[in-house]
């Protein structure tokens, strides 16, 4: 049974370029949260989707931007990238009830922008 | 509105000795409570949650944490440390009031183990 997966695994963007990071949530996984982790630092919501919907937001700006499948698979896009947006990008899904037993984490995308 | 404070950035322990990561909680609602480990490079790792029942709770690799309502408190030990428990260690909190609650970590504990 696989779980969370997420693609691309490394990238490297130019400032003001525009990106989307790809996961596919765990089997039976129906909600899809997205995080930042810069370096040194927890992860840091930033927003979830549930049928097709954000749900909730955390404290990011417009630039990032999501969107979730009919299959539940999502995508994190962020526009206008600046230097601080480079971190890891961690997918988390969760079962019906949503996360009551705790979130899977994919392995993250590292994006690192120049 | 939930936060949670991890008591030191960095422990370092001899391998055998016990491990205590210190995790204090504040929630507006009686909170469900985690720990994940990460390893360099890859992501988290679910150690063990509670939700409700036993205050006790144990998880994956011998590592457990007790729920301290009075002190909100979920510490994370462990009795003796091996080389392989290095790693970085957070503290993880949500509301129980159902919806769609987001998950709020802490800064994280790395864990080194001296041999």
């Amino acid at each position: 049974d696989a779980g969370v997966t997420q693609s691309p695994t490394h990238l490297i963007k130019t400032r003001g370029q525009q990106v989307t990071l790809r996961c596919s949530p765990k089997s039976g996984h129906d909600t899809v949260s997205w995080y930042q982790q810069a370096l040194g630092q927890g992860p840091q919501f930033i927003f979830q989707y549930y049928e097709e919907e954000e749900r909730q937001r955390g404290n990011f700006p417009d630039r990032f931007s999501g969107h979730q499948y009919p299959n539940y698979s999502s995508e994190l896009n962020v526009n206008a990238l600046l230097l601080g947006d480079s971190a890891l990008y961690l997918c988390a899904s969760a079962s019906p009830g949503t996360g009551r037993y705790g979130y899977t984490f994919g392995s993250g995308t590292r994006l690192t922008v120049v | 509105a939930q936060s949670v404070t991890q008591l030191g950035s960095h422990v370092s322990v001899s391998e055998g000795a016990l491990v205590l990561l210190r995790c204090n909680y504040s929630s507006s609602v009686p909170p469900y409570l985690f720990w994940y480990v990460q390893y360099p490079n890859q992501g988290l790792q679910l150690l063990l949650k509670y939700t409700t029942g036993a205050t006790l709770v144990k998880g994956i690799n011998g590592f457990e944490a007790e729920f301290k309502k009075s002190e909100t408190s979920f510490h994370l030990t462990k009795p003796s440390a091996h080389m392989s428990d290095a790693a970085e260690y957070f503290c993880a909190v949500r509301g129980s009031n159902g919806g769609y609650q987001k998950v709020t970590f802490g800064i994280g504990t790395k864990l080194q183990v001296i041999p």
